[in-house]
């Protein structure tokens, strides 16, 4: 059965801080790692990961895949309270580009 | 945003009432998704579309059905509610080879 597993699946700090998210997979027919960011509605697309150990990087946030381990992690400098959400990750498969999604983590800031 | 509209967006329903939702996407991808999200169990993929009338089941699709008659529309249908259901259901479109994006999100309350 396809499994992935965030955490940790809640996580409190302070404005300023760095956080990581850890993302595990165990996927048939892999294709990449995605992760997207839920605030009050639709999830929002932030990373597609394909390729083992190439850092991928949007502002303040940045991701990498590691195959050989089946995880991935999501790092967050210098936090700031619009940061506050609930980070998901997901596999995609190959074929149908499923999405087998984890149980995310709720990030929260506080100033 | 990717042009994903989900109607209605907000219902209230009796248990054992039929409930049809609908997506609609002015994209021209070829792959849509239905997905629900419960707290705990992150997003799960109720049905999804890889073309006109081709559609599967996902990991939760007992109790639904879904009909795709034109590339552009995506119906998920709900042969007779329970509060089981009771959730939020979120479609999503892909094409190949690149990431999946969400619509806004329906909330459905079954009592």
């Amino acid at each position: 059965e396809d499994k992935v597993v965030q955490s940790p699946l809640s996580l409190v700090v302070h404005e300023g801080d760095t956080v990581t998210l850890n993302c595990s997979y165990e996927v048939t027919n892999f294709r990449s790692l995605l992760w997207y960011k839920q605030e009050k509605k639709a999830p929002t697309f932030l990373f597609m990961l394909t390729s083992s150990g190439i850092e991928k990087k949007s502002g303040r946030l940045s991701s990498i895949l590691d195959k050989k381990e089946l995880s991935s992690i999501l790092n967050i400098t210098a936090t700031q309270t619009g940061d506050s959400a609930i980070y998901l990750c997901a596999a995609q498969i190959q074929g149908a580009q499923k999405l087998v999604f984890g149980q995310g983590t709720r990030l929260t800031i506080n100033p | 945003d990717a042009g994903i509209t989900q109607s209605p967006r907000h219902k209230v329903t009796e248990t054992g009432t039929p409930v049809t939702l609908r997506c609609h996407q002015t994209e021209n991808h070829r792959y849509m998704y239905w997905y629900r999200q419960d707290p705990g169990h992150g997003l799960r993929l109720i049905h999804y579309s890889y073309g006109v009338k081709d559609t599967d089941k996902g990991e939760v699709s007992d109790g639904y059905s879904v009909s795709r008659s034109k590339t552009e529309d995506f119906l998920l249908t709900l042969e007779s509610a329970t509060s089981s259901q009771t959730s939020v259901y979120f479609c999503a479109i892909s094409e190949s080879r690149n990431t999946i994006y969400f619509g806004e999100g329906s909330w459905l309350t079954v009592v």
